[in-house]
């Protein structure tokens, strides 16, 4: 059973960099069935996908575009983890941030789900 | 982007009671929509994933059908813990977009 865990401070100033970080159990993050995805959720945006890294014989990335600019997703293949760093963040990126694979398996639908993060940015 | 409708915003019934919830999609989204459900303080549970497949334990009274534009999510006989929100999600084009939400409240 794949599960997530993530940490990483829950409030950051304006302009600065927000980081999480999203560690996986019982898969592998380089595992080629599967992409690991950060999707956050506020009262404004609803639910918001930004991105997901996944590995097909090489590692790959795709990002939002409303976020494209500012956003890194990768993944630490000693820790079997993967982060996401948001630059240059405004009062708009406060929301609850979300870890999710989508497996091959399962059409890449967003199944697990990590516990969730509330970011405020002030 | 695509951007899928959700109908109604919220809908009030009795446990026992059958649930229809609908998404519609802006673009043809073929069959790549999927059905989450979260309660409040949770993450979503994926339900449906490619329109009617039932993920990994999920109940049989979950169903999904549709293709194209128009999807439906039916809870057959409602029970207690299916009192909660509900969200569609596209794959077939990029970015990756989720609806708004139905909320099941107890009536």
């Amino acid at each position: 059973q794949v599960q997530l865990q993530q940490s990483g401070p829950g409030l950051v100033k304006p302009s600065q960099t927000l980081s999480l970080t999203c560690v996986i159990s019982g898969d592998s993050v380089s595992s080629n069935t599967v992409a690991w995805n950060w999707i956050r959720q506020s009262p404004s945006r609803g639910l918001e996908w930004l991105g997901r890294t996944f590995y097909r014989s090489k590692w790959s990335d795709d990002y939002a575009e409303s976020v494209k600019s500012r956003i890194t997703i990768k993944p630490d293949t000693t820790k079997n983890q993967f982060s996401l760093q948001l630059n240059s963040v405004t009062p708009e990126d406060t929301a609850v941030y979300f870890c999710a694979g989508g497996y091959d398996s399962s059409g890449s639908a967003f199944d697990p789900w990590g516990p969730g993060t509330m970011v405020t940015v002030s | 982007e695509i951007v899928l409708t959700q109908s109604p915003a919220t809908l009030s019934l009795s446990p026992g009671e059958r649930a229809t919830l609908s998404c519609r999609a802006s673009q043809n989204v073929d069959i790549y929509l999927a059905w989450y459900q979260q309660k409040p303080g949770q993450a979503p549970r994926l339900l449906i994933y490619d329109a009617s497949n039932r993920a990994t334990g999920i109940p049989a009274r979950f169903s999904g059908t549709g293709s194209g534009t128009d999807f439906t999510l039916t809870i057959s006989s409602l029970e207690p813990e299916d009192f909660a929100v509900y969200y569609c999600q596209q794959r077939r084009n990029w970015p990756l977009t989720f609806g708004g939400g139905t909320k099941v409240e107890i009536k």
